[in-house]
C-alpha cells in the first residue's frame, strides 16, 4: 500500500462548485503539506499542517481551504472553483529535517 | 524568502552519457537540498539529497555537489539509462521559521536509447 493516498486521482468539474481532495498518510507524520503542480512553475504550497491543531497558509492559499481531520488525514477543499485551479495537486508528509514524501497526485479540471 | 533556480528546463542525451542538473539558491540560510525525480503520472520521489555541511554526496550513478559559497548545488547522472527519464526537481529548505521548503521548476529529462 501507498504511503501516502491521494483520493480521487482525476476530477473533472464546472466552474462555481465545491471540490474536496483527500490525503492520507500511513507514515506516522505529523507534517502534512498540500502542494499545487503547473507546467513550468515547479511545485507550490497551498497550506501545510505541523499537527492537528496546526494550519497555516502557504504562498498560493487564496480559494483554498484545508481541513487536518486527524494525524493521518488532510484534505484540501476548493469553495468555488475557478478554471485556473486547473492543475496537478500533490498532497506530501514529512519535512523538517527529513525528506517529503509524496503522493501520486490529483490531476483537476475546471471546465 | 528563498528562491531557487534551476536549469536546464529540458535536457536530452544519449544513453550511456552524463546528465547534470543545476541550481541556484539565494537564502544563505538554506541547509538542506534534496533532489526528487517525477515520473509521469506518479509524485515526486527523493532519489538523493545534501546537507550543508557535506559538499559532496554520491549513490551509485547519481551524485549531488554542493557550493556554499557560490549557492549553488548540482545533480550529476552518470551512465544514463532510459528508466532515467523523467522529471526532476531540486530543493532547498532553509533553517529559520517552519522550515519552508522551495522547489525548482523542474528539469524533463530524456534518454534517448
Amino acid at each position: 500500500d501507498a504511503d501516502v493516498t491521494q483520493t480521487p486521482r482525476n476530477r473533472i468539474t464546472k466552474t462555481g462548485k465545491r471540490i474536496m481532495l483527500e490525503c492520507s498518510q500511513t507514515k506516522g507524520h505529523d507534517r502534512m503539506y498540500w502542494y499545487r503542480q503547473d507546467p513550468g512553475l515547479g511545485l507550490r504550497l497551498i497550506y501545510y499542517s505541523f499537527d492537528v491543531k496546526d494550519i497555516n497558509k502557504g504562498e498560493i492559499s487564496d480559494g483554498y481551504s484545508v481541513s487536518r481531520q486527524a494525524q493521518a488525514k488532510f484534505s484540501l477543499s476548493l469553495e468555488s472553483a475557478i478554471p485556473n485551479q486547473t492543475a496537478l495537486y500533490f498532497c506530501a508528509t514529512g519535512g523538517g529535517n527529513q525528506p517529503q514524501h509524496f503522493g501520486d497526485g490529483t490531476r483537476l479540471s475546471i471546465l | 524568502g528563498e528562491n531557487v533556480e534551476q536549469h536546464p528546463s529540458t535536457l536530452s542525451v544519449q544513453e550511456g552519457d552524463s546528465a547534470v542538473i543545476k541550481c541556484t539558491y539565494s537564502d544563505s540560510a538554506s541547509n538542506y537540498f534534496p533532489w526528487y525525480k517525477q515520473e509521469l503520472g506518479k509524485g515526486p520521489q527523493l532519489i538523493i539529497d545534501i546537507r550543508s555541511n557535506v559538499g559532496e554526496k554520491k549513490d551509485q550513478r547519481i551524485a549531488v555537489t554542493l557550493n556554499k559559497t557560490a549557492k549553488h548545488f548540482s545533480l550529476h547522472i552518470t551512465e544514463t539509462q532510459p528508466e532515467d527519464s523523467a522529471v526532476y526537481f531540486c530543493a532547498a529548505k532553509n533553517s529559520g521559521g517552519y522550515q519552508k521548503v522551495t522547489f525548482g521548476i523542474g528539469t524533463k529529462l530524456q534518454v534517448i536509447p
